[in-house]
């Protein structure tokens, strides 16, 4: 299995609703992200995991929250979010290790969330 | 991490060689240079990295100056499915697990 698994693919939230984006790997990869990407912008990194434990958060508003209960699962809780928040969420993973060799990622195809 | 400059976009005919220009002058000893690819409404797919030496797979050839400031990914004979934004990315060894983005190219094959 060489795939990651972004579900759902379309999600329309409120902006007092609580849901989760969840992706999952069997590559047996230990470092895992999560990308947001607007409308006809690059994909901008939010969080990396890194042996199941949280070693960046790139200055993510607290209304996103990631969990990793295990190194195949990384999901992203979403609470009181903006209309602004709406985009393409994307999740990566890679064997990375934290080497000095190269790391490469393998990206989902991403869940599109709409706050209304 | 060095600073990459890619061309916003390029046209390419269908079944010509497409050849991707990245400049990253700045680029340090220890700095991987990666290329990615994102077709349209999907998740960006790994294309191929080198270091120092030129490097080629099924998908493409990525070919790397002496001095490092710039290199070139070429896709052999281009399809109508290799319509994509491509993303040229230089990043450390050491750090490579911020992946950071810049704005790409945008490859349009041509029928």
């Amino acid at each position: 299995d060489t795939e990651v698994t972004q579900t759902p693919k379309h999600l329309v939230m409120g902006m007092t609703n609580k849901k989760s984006l969840k992706c999952e790997q069997h590559m047996g990869h230990r470092a895992m992200y999560w990308y947001k990407q607007k409308a006809k912008k690059p994909p901008e990194l939010m969080f990396v995991y890194s042996y199941e434990k949280l070693s960046i958060n790139e200055s993510v508003p607290s209304r996103f929250s990631p969990e990793c209960p295990n190194s195949s699962l990384l999901n992203l809780h979403l609470h009181a979010l903006q209309p602004e928040d709406s985009a393409l969420y994307l999740c990566a993973s890679s064997r990375w290790t934290g080497g000095s060799g190269a790391n490469v990622l393998t990206f989902g195809a991403g869940s599109r969330l709409t706050v209304l | 991490d060095a600073k990459t400059t890619q061309p916003p976009s390029m046209d390419c005919a269908e079944g010509r060689a497409a050849n991707l220009p990245c400049n990253h002058s700045t680029i340090s000893g220890n700095e991987y240079v990666y290329w990615y690819r994102q077709i349209h409404s999907q998740g960006p797919q790994y294309i191929i990295h080198g270091l120092k030496n030129n490097e080629t797979n099924e998908m493409a050839s990525l070919i790397i100056t002496e001095d490092r400031k710039s290199s070139t990914l070429i896709l052999p004979h281009a399809t109508l499915r290799d319509t994509a934004v491509y993303y040229c990315i230089a990043v450390s060894g050491g750090s490579n697990y911020k992946l950071t983005f810049g704005k790409g190219t945008l490859l349009t094959v041509n029928p």
